[in-house]
């Protein structure tokens, strides 16, 4: 069985400040890990994946992550936020690039002027 | 890049009534499709996995008669909320992979039952 924690519901930030979403996850077999952003009463679109091979990850709109599997976590990052980059951000985790995924419960990034 | 289309995006209508959500996809061959139910403020619940040609696989709690879903081909799957009530009422997701890329989602269909 697998699982993700995000760790933090809400993250509120100012404008060009720097973020970290974080995420951990918990799976008896080698996973594949993902990052989503939700806007409004959209679907997801995909931010990061990571599949294997380097452990930080760069994905779009400058954001990136770190895969570190001691600590079992895949936190998202973003030296600079924009307001444009309020929305809901998903950790997921999938025993391979194309299966079923199990998502974390969201956190909700606000950017504040 | 790749494209599903999902449709309605907003739906209403009375209690006791189907709803059919159509899920496409437009620029590859979706061999399984996804259906997810978000409350709100929630995360994506699985309701079940679909492959083409294949009955559903429903998730633990997510009554097959109740949720229809029909992926006749390559590009299309269907869900069918039946005899829809007020509970019922959800933002509703599906999502196309295939040929081994990752989950490519849908603009959700928000239903609203009176």
């Amino acid at each position: 069985a697998q699982s993700v924690t995000q760790l933090d519901s809400q993250v509120p930030v100012f404008e060009e400040a720097p973020v970290e979403l974080r995420c951990n996850y918990s799976s008896s077999v080698s996973v594949y890990l993902f990052w989503y952003v939700q806007y409004p009463n959209q679907g997801l679109q995909l931010l990061l994946k990571y599949l294997s091979g380097s452990t930080l990850v760069k994905g779009i709109n400058g954001f990136e992550a770190e895969f570190n599997k001691s600590q079992t976590s895949f936190h998202l990052r973003k030296p600079s936020v924009h307001i444009s980059d309020t929305a809901e951000y998903f950790c997921a985790v999938s025993e391979n690039n194309a299966g079923k995924s199990t998502f974390g419960d969201g956190t909700t990034l606000t950017v504040k002027p | 890049g790749a494209v599903v289309s999902q449709h309605p995006s907003w739906v209403i209508c009375k209690s006791g009534t189907s709803v059919k959500i159509e899920c496409r996809s437009l620029d590859f061959q979706a061999t399984t499709m996804f259906w997810y139910r978000q409350f709100p403020k929630q995360s994506l619940m699985l309701m079940a996995t679909s492959n083409e040609g294949s009955k559903a696989t429903y998730e633990q709690g997510v009554e097959k008669d109740k949720f229809l879903i029909n992926h006749a081909s390559l590009t299309l799957s269907t869900l069918t909320v039946t005899s829809a009530h007020p509970e019922d009422s959800s933002f509703y997701i599906c999502s196309a992979t295939g040929n081994n890329q990752p989950q490519h989602f849908g603009d959700g269909t928000r239903l609203s039952i009176l």
